[in-house]
């Protein structure tokens, strides 16, 4: 089985521009959360999806938004990109939201230029 | 909310060593402590965990170790092997409105040496 599939997995991008970045989850498991991951530091939460309702969200701002699909992939997009939003970013998959399962990504690495 | 403390960052050891990581957390709420190992290139994966009701828990060469009352718990790697090189992540979590959402520390980046 595939486990959970990110892409791209780079991303080079200008200040200012918008980015899509996208997670398949593990065929199975409906709830989907991110992360971001600055170099040098652990995964900080940006969202997390159950069911395409929005079960959590952290501590980051507007410009970050996030959807679940009927077939529970997901996106997460980010407007307005900055120097800052360059890192590492991780979709975990899990069977459900209180699951304790979760299953990582590869990531995909944006850099804002 | 829940902030997770994490030392070192980096540990250098040689072959067959031991290693310890050490991790704190602030609320007393949590209840779930989870230990990834992030190698280059790869998402986090989870190699042990432990739950508030148990001390102790094994599986091989690894171990954690939680005390509440202290809000710290340990990962002990035992005779280490050069592909025990990795960053270690310690995380704790509290179900928040029925959401398991887990809290990392900064990372541990170990250096086996053969």
């Amino acid at each position: 089985d595939a486990g959970v599939t990110q892409s791209p997995t780079h991303l080079i991008k200008t200040r200012g521009q918008h980015v899509t970045l996208r997670c398949s989850p593990i065929s199975g498991h409906k709830s989907v959360s991110w992360y971001q991951q600055v170099l040098g530091q652990g995964p900080q939460f940006i969202f997390q999806y159950y069911e395409k309702e929005e079960r959590g969200r952290g501590n980051f701002p507007d410009r970050f938004s996030a959807r679940q699909f009927p077939n529970y992939s997901s996106e997460l997009n980010v407007n307005a990109l900055l120097l800052g939003d360059s890192a590492l970013y991780l979709c975990a998959s899990s069977l459900d939201s209180r699951d304790y399962g979760y299953t990582f990504g590869s990531g995909t690495r944006l850099t804002v230029v | 909310g829940e902030n997770v403390e994490q030392h070192p960052s980096t540990l250098s050891v040689q072959e067959g060593d031991s290693a310890v990581i050490k991790c704190t957390y602030s609320d007393s709420a949590s209840n779930y402590f989870p230990w990834y190992k992030q190698e280059l290139g790869k998402g986090p994966q989870l190699i042990i965990d432990i739950r508030s009701n148990v001390g102790e828990k094994k599986d091989q060469r690894i171990a954690v170790t939680l005390n509440k009352t202290a809000k710290h718990f340990s990962l002990h790697i035992t005779e280490t092997q050069p592909e025990d090189s990795a960053v270690y992540f310690c995380a704790a979590s509290i179900q928040s409105g029925g959401s398991y959402i887990p809290t990392f520390g900064r990372g541990t980046s170990l250096i086996v040496h053969p």
